[in-house]
């Protein structure tokens, strides 16, 4: 079954560092999606991306946050300057038309910043 | 108020019982419901969806819409201790934007 890949699972980086987090989506979807779930907190919305741009952003997703789809297959989330507040799980999640609501996640980057 | 409210729990069963889960919400222009199941450290895993209004069932799972309360459950029936997980609602809303409940955890003792 096709299914969103992440990678790395686990993510350590200094504060002030940039990291990126990588995603494949499933291959034949539209519509990309970054959210993230601090320990014990609700799944939160950063943002959704389709036909090469942004379509909508959280408050959350500030100008330290930046999304990219480099290649055909590739959906990367890259914070620029991380803060300790970043830690938490991001998850890649995608679906294929505009008018199939089924979102599909992937297993998640657990990102610890020191 | 929230787009979307969820109790957390969490919610301890026996092994057998019936469970029901419970989100509200406050927009009325939602129309599109689903439930996640999420084990501890994994991500959300599509359990059911719903458009509108009614019932659907699958296997032991069936969830139900009431748009006009603007409510939604799941219910579990002779649950499992592999039931154990959170159980997440969500809705889609806007063109491009689903609101997720903060997620309730079961725990089905054998």
């Amino acid at each position: 079954e096709p299914e969103v890949t992440q990678t790395p699972s686990h993510q350590v980086t200094q504060m002030g560092q940039e990291v990126i987090l990588r995603c494949v989506p499933i291959s034949n979807h539209l519509y990309f999606y970054w959210y993230r779930q601090i320990l014990g907190q609700k799944v939160e919305f950063l943002v959704s991306f389709y036909n090469n741009e942004i379509s909508e952003k959280s408050e959350i997703f500030d100008d330290q946050f930046s999304v990219e789809r480099p290649d055909g297959s590739n959906f990367t989330l890259k914070i620029r300057s991380t803060k300790l507040e970043d830690s938490a799980m991001y998850f890649c999640a995608s679906r294929d038309t505009a008018t199939n609501e089924k979102l599909f996640f992937g297993s998640g980057t657990q990102l610890s910043v020191l | 108020q929230k787009e979307v409210e969820q109790d957390p729990g969490p919610l301890s069963v026996p092994e057998g019982a019936i469970v029901s889960l419970n989100c509200t919400y406050s927009n009325s222009a939602f129309q599109y419901f689903m439930w996640y199941r999420q084990y501890s450290r994994k991500g959300p895993e599509l359990l059911m969806y719903t458009y509108s209004s009614g019932n659907k069932e699958d296997g032991r799972f069936t969830a139900q819409v009431d748009k006009s309360s603007k409510y939604i459950s799941l219910f579990i029936r002779d649950s499992q201790p592999s039931d154990s997980a959170t159980y997440l609602c969500a809705m889609k809303g806007g063109f491009n934007k689903f609101y997720f409940g903060s997620g309730t955890k079961l725990n089905v003792k054998p």
